[in-house]
């Protein structure tokens, strides 16, 4: 089946340091790939998304690529500040079939301290 | 606009009671979802509807009653829950389009703020 493994951390970084958490998927057919964020207390905001091989999404400073050679979208940000601490998901769905799933990582919670 | 709203944000209720958690959209989206989230959990995905009907329960008891009254509005119908059913309910939608007679699915989902639940 289906699935999305990423680094549950917990990371913690400084302000301004170099961020990225990993995630990598195993999909049957070929799958959208997401980054959400949770901040405490809230839903879950599309960050950003990527929809085909090499397609780069980016949003906020944060950017990922979709690798299908390493079947990878990789979370990057070159610069955190405290306002991005929050559980970062990365997910994936099958584009185009009638299964309406989002399959989620377990989740990375990332605290930057000023 | 990519805006969903939940009603209320925070419900406390005993495991007798009846309660409805209500979710809206006005971005034209036709396929709707009801997930639980647990503390330090992703979501659970509970109930699909697509073009206001049922399209896939996740096997959800039957204490938890959805409703689609019409394209912009899900309820999720709540009575004699237990207390572990005490989580956090997030409402999402998504762009579903009618083609041709079949309905093509897009990925994107965007949520809500989610209600708090605490059932006593």
């Amino acid at each position: 089946g289906d699935s999305v493994t990423q680094m549950e951390g917990p990371v913690t970084l400084s302000e301004e340091a170099f961020l990225t958490i990993n995630c990598t998927y195993t999909a049957t057919g070929y799958p959208s790939l997401f980054w959400y964020v949770q901040y405490p207390g809230e839903g879950l905001q599309l960050l950003l998304k990527a929809t085909k091989a090499d397609d780069k999404g980016s949003n906020k400073g944060f950017e990922a690529t979709y690798r299908k050679e390493t079947t990878s979208f990789h979370l990057e940000k070159g610069s955190v500040q405290v306002s991005d601490s929050a559980v970062y998901f990365c997910a994936l769905s099958i584009s185009g079939g009638s299964n309406y799933k989002l399959t989620f990582g377990k989740g990375t919670l990332l605290t930057v301290n000023p | 606009d990519t805006e969903v709203t939940q009603t209320p944000k925070h419900l406390v209720m005993g495991m007798t009671n009846k309660k409805s958690l209500k979710c809206e959209q006005h971005m034209g989206h036709r396929a709707m979802y009801w997930y639980k989230q647990k503390a330090k959990k992703p979501p659970e995905l509970m109930f699909v509807y697509s073009y206001e009907k049922l399209s896939i329960n996740e096997s959800v008891p039957s204490r938890f009653s959805p409703e689609c009254p019409n394209s912009s509005l899900l309820n999720l119908h709540l009575h004699a829950l237990q207390p572990e059913d005490s989580a956090l309910y997030l409402c999402a939608s998504s762009q579903d389009m009618g083609l041709a007679g079949a309905v093509v699915r897009t990925d994107t989902q965007y949520f809500g703020p989610g209600t708090r639940l605490t059932v006593l």
